[in-house]
């Protein structure tokens, strides 16, 4: 199976400030390649799909990038909600899988 | 809009077997397929099997393979995940997710599985 290794586990960033997280796929995965944002006690929300491409009510500050088998979701200036975990999700073969999720906190 | 309203949650035995129900609305419930997902206490999201609406065709993460069926009902837009000989390390928050074949894009609210004796 493709296996799907997000860095870092927890990235500490202050409100305002840019936030770079990578996923990397142990093999090409194309652009299929989605991203999704988790907060406490609530269910994942689609954030990205193909690679780079906002879901519907994504706001521009997050940007994905990235094909094969690095990608990299980008949030341009933190704001006070998006302090979550992000999860990659590889849906190019099967079975499909995710990454283990990055933990974006306050500094 | 979208819609995807689970079952309540369920405490089971170990060895038990517990069905989970999706109910779709807001959409053409044949036009898409439905994703499974499970997170455990304080862990991950896990890939668990997918199911075409259309017709019928599944895959399933080798973990579960063999312990797990996912069917759909298109008369009442309603997708199942059934899961047998169930174990302590299957306790989790079990998701539908509408889609699969491409990204998976709108989620339940999740049922909690608990198995304990």
């Amino acid at each position: 199976e493709v296996v799907m290794t997000q860095s870092p586990a927890t990235l500490s960033v202050s409100p305002g400030e840019r936030a770079t997280l990578s996923c990397r796929a142990s093999q090409s995965i194309t652009s299929n390649l989605a991203w999704y944002q988790q907060k406490p006690g609530r269910a994942p929300r689609l954030l990205i799909y193909g690679a780079s491409t906002r879901a519907t009510g994504i706001p521009a500050r997050f940007s994905g990038s990235g094909s094969g088998t690095e990608f990299t979701l980008t949030i341009s200036s933190l704001q006070s909600e998006d302090f979550a975990a992000y999860y990659c999700h590889q849906y190019n073969k099967w079975p499909r899988t995710f990454g283990q999720g990055t933990k974006v906190e306050i500094k | 809009q979208v819609q995807l309203v689970q079952s309540g949650a369920e405490v089971k035995k170990p060895g038990a077997s517990v069905k989970v129900s999706c109910k779709a609305s807001g959409y053409t419930f044949n036009s898409y397929s439905i994703t499974w997902v499970r997170q455990g206490p304080g862990q991950g999201l896990e890939w668990i099997g997918w199911i075409s609406v259309h017709n019928g065709n599944t895959k399933y993460a080798q973990k579960v393979q063999g312990r797990v069926t996912l069917t759909t009902d298109t008369s009442t837009s309603t997708a199942y995940m059934e899961l047998r000989s169930l174990r302590s390390d299957d306790t989790a928050l079990y998701y539908c997710v509408r889609g699969g074949g491409l990204a998976p894009d709108y989620w339940g609210q999740g049922t909690l599985v608990t198995v304990s004796s």
